[in-house]
């Protein structure tokens, strides 16, 4: 079953908007991942936040977690059409934090 | 350096039909995690390996899968006698995952296998 679950399913937005993306979660996490997904093959990884963390940054992105509402937050700032793509969390529990649990994802379309 | 790599690109069998997909880790990446894409399923985890030795394989859907790993390098993930609902794209990652400790995951370009 998935753990995490992203918010909207789908965003179209113009290049140089930003872009925000949420996720919810069910369990408690020692961590959570971001990944971007083009083409509907091979995931990169964005950014890693872990619990004890409330935001972090990386270029143009931005996560936010907040632990005590189980729900984080990708923002994409300044869009291009490159990052078109589908954007998924997964989630790492306490338990076993090897095992990602993915969401079923964002698709994001960036008109130019 | 080298990413992930993963053999064959795509593969289409008949029903009833072996396959055998390959995955090659980043050299050094002592985790390797095998998971599974479907239309219906999502994202899910099928099996981790630490070195050769797989401490969890609960996401293997059934006893028709099976992978190994030999050399703490190369895997490879074993469907018998494949079924139309084991068509998806089949998706390999590896990571440092020394001490114990949670990082990031490397991912394949995956295996599109159609069972037909």
């Amino acid at each position: 079953s998935q753990q995490g679950e992203e918010d909207p399913q789908a965003l179209s937005i113009q290049e140089g908007e930003n872009a925000t993306m949420n996720c919810s979660y069910k369990t408690s996490i020692n961590n959570l991942q971001w990944y971007r997904q083009n083409s509907g093959r091979g995931l990169v990884h964005l950014i890693l936040i872990r619990s004890n963390e409330r935001e972090k940054h990386s270029g143009r992105l931005r996560v936010t977690l907040d632990t005590s509402k189980k729900s984080s937050s990708l923002l994409i700032t300044a869009s291009r059409a490159a990052d078109t793509a589908s954007y998924f969390c997964a989630t790492a529990l306490r338990s076993n934090d090897y095992k990602l649990s993915f969401g079923a994802g964002t698709t994001v379309t960036v008109r130019a | 350096g080298a990413g992930v790599s993963q053999s064959p690109s795509n593969k289409v069998t008949e029903k009833g039909k072996d396959v055998e997909l390959r995955c090659d880790p980043i050299s050094g990446h002592t985790a390797l995690y095998w998971y599974r894409q479907s239309l219906g399923q999502g994202l899910e985890f099928l099996i981790y390996f630490q070195g050769n030795s797989a401490p969890d394989k609960s996401g293997l859907p059934s006893d028709r899968f099976s992978a190994e790993r030999t050399g703490g390098s190369v895997s490879t993930l074993t469907i018998q006698r494949t079924q139309q609902e084991d068509s998806a794209v089949y998706l390999c990652a590896s990571s440092w995952r020394t001490g114990g400790f949670t990082d990031e995951q490397y991912f394949g370009p995956g295996t599109r296998l159609t069972v037909t």
